[in-house]
């Protein structure tokens, strides 16, 4: 099946600094999602990308779906302290028929230090 | 504001307890889903459903059921709990087509305790 690896497993840094973490799949892609999820929490949609290439922001975050379709990068500036959590990456191949199901990446657990 | 529903949040029970976890959408979304979730890990998806009267395997194996009789409802039963089932339960809608169909909205969770 189709795998998602995520990376870093987990970052601590200093509020204020930028934020960059990445996605690769075994198999193309044909949708990347990011997912927040807080402690205790159910995963929040960050972003969506449908097309390769799609360069999307929200607010401070900023998504890229991968010109190979294999792979999406997010960033996060100047971090503050509530960006602490869990990030998910998430996609959905080309072969997914009606099911729309998505695989999920490891997750990059952040940690943001006064 | 959250428009699925979990409940319960939190559940400690005994072993061989039956227990239905309830779920609930109010965004007319055809699919549904059931991820199960280790604190910090990654989401393992063990049912989903097209609609009403649809109900499939996800990609990880799972004692537990589930049934979809109305749109909004799709609850998750474990007729006799286990320590081995304790984890964090989550469930998820989406629409059925168009870019809808890919995006996730996800319940806060049901955590639960086997001891």
């Amino acid at each position: 099946g189709q795998q998602l690896n995520q990376s870093p497993q987990s970052m601590f840094i200093q509020e204020g600094e930028d934020v960059s973490m990445n996605c690769t799949s075994s198999s193309i892609f044909n949708t990347w999602l990011w997912y927040k999820q807080d402690p205790g929490e159910g995963p929040v949609l960050l972003i969506a990308l449908y097309k390769a290439g799609e360069l999307t922001s929200n607010g401070r975050l900023t998504a890229q779906f991968g010109i190979t379709r294999k792979d999406s990068f997010l960033n996060i500036s100047a971090s503050i302290p509530s960006d602490v959590g869990i990030y998910f990456c998430a996609g959905r191949g080309p072969l997914g028929g009606t099911a729309s199901k998505l695989t999920f990446g490891t997750g990059t657990r952040l940690q943001v230090t006064l | 504001e959250a428009d699925i529903y979990q409940t319960p949040r939190y559940l400690v029970i005994g072993t061989g307890k039956k227990i239905t976890l309830e779920c609930s959408q109010t965004m007319g979304h055809d699919k549904m889903y059931w991820y199960q979730q280790d604190p910090g890990m990654e989401l393992h998806l063990i049912h989903y459903s097209y609609g009403v009267n649809s109900t499939e395997k996800g990609d990880l194996s799972s004692e537990s059921t589930v049934s979809r009789i109305r749109t909004e409802h799709f609850p998750l039963t474990l007729e006799s709990a286990r320590p081995s089932h304790t984890s964090q339960y989550l469930c998820a809608s989406s629409e059925y087509s168009g870019s809808g169909a890919n995006v996730l909205t996800f319940g806060a969770g049901s955590r639960l305790t086997v001891l």
